[in-house]
């Protein structure tokens, strides 16, 4: 069975530093992962994905993710916080039959 | 905009009565995905439906049941309700594979007194 641990409720930076949200898997096939935003009141908004090829995966509004396989992670990175990017974070992992199994989420808080 | 809509965005109910979620997916997806957002139990699966037909069930209760029109769209119905089924009920849509990007729909918030 597939899931996702993400480590971090909430993780609080300053506006212009890094943000760094942590995801750990675990599948027993070749894992297909995302990151999904969740604004306030509103649906899930695809940041990116890993399929296959690249490890390095570049997504929209500057984030990025590295797919390490020996360390079954899957962080997303961006180098310099906005205000906007205050959010909730999902990470995911697609499970049998395509379903996306959701990690708990990270609540991305910005401060000026 | 991801192209799937939910309707309604909001809904209110009683205890013990049914209601009908509808969802249309974005243009050319077949498959049609149902989850469910609480605050104990997180994002979570219900259902998934590809081209008509039921595909994968997930934490689904035997109170719910969904359905794939032929013009693709899809109903999430929900009876019996109970307090706990207070939620957020999200609808994604993808073309089929596995790898593919799954569209979510912005959700329809059920709050049940």
């Amino acid at each position: 069975a597939q899931s996702v641990t993400q480590l971090g409720s909430h993780v609080s930076v300053s506006e212009g530093a890094l943000v760094l949200l942590r995801c750990n898997y675990s599948s027993s096939v070749p894992p297909y992962l995302f990151w999904y935003v969740q604004y306030p009141n509103q649906g899930l908004q695809l940041l990116l994905k890993y399929t296959t090829g690249a490890t390095l995966v570049k997504g929209i509004n500057g984030f990025e993710a590295e797919f390490k396989k020996s360390e079954t992670s899957f962080h997303l990175t961006k180098p310099s916080a906005h205000m906007s990017d205050a959010a909730e974070y999902f990470c995911a992992v697609i499970g049998g039959f395509q379903k996306l199994v959701f990690g708990t989420g990270t609540r991305l808080l910005v401060s000026p | 905009d991801s192209g799937v809509t939910q309707t309604p965005k909001h809904l209110i109910t009683a205890t013990g009565q049914r209601v009908t979620l509808r969802c249309s997916p974005r243009s050319g997806d077949l498959s049609v995905y149902w989850y469910q957002q609480s605050l104990d139990q997180g994002l979570q699966f219900l259902i998934q439906y590809y081209n008509g037909e039921e595909r994968a069930k997930g934490n689904i209760l035997e109170r719910f049941s969904a359905q794939q029109f032929p013009d693709l769209h899809s109903e999430l119905n929900l009876s019996s309700l109970e307090l706990g089924d207070s939620a957020l009920y999200f609808c994604a849509s993808s073309l089929s594979g596995r790898g593919d990007t799954q569209y979510f729909g912005p959700g329809t918030r059920l709050t049940v007194l």
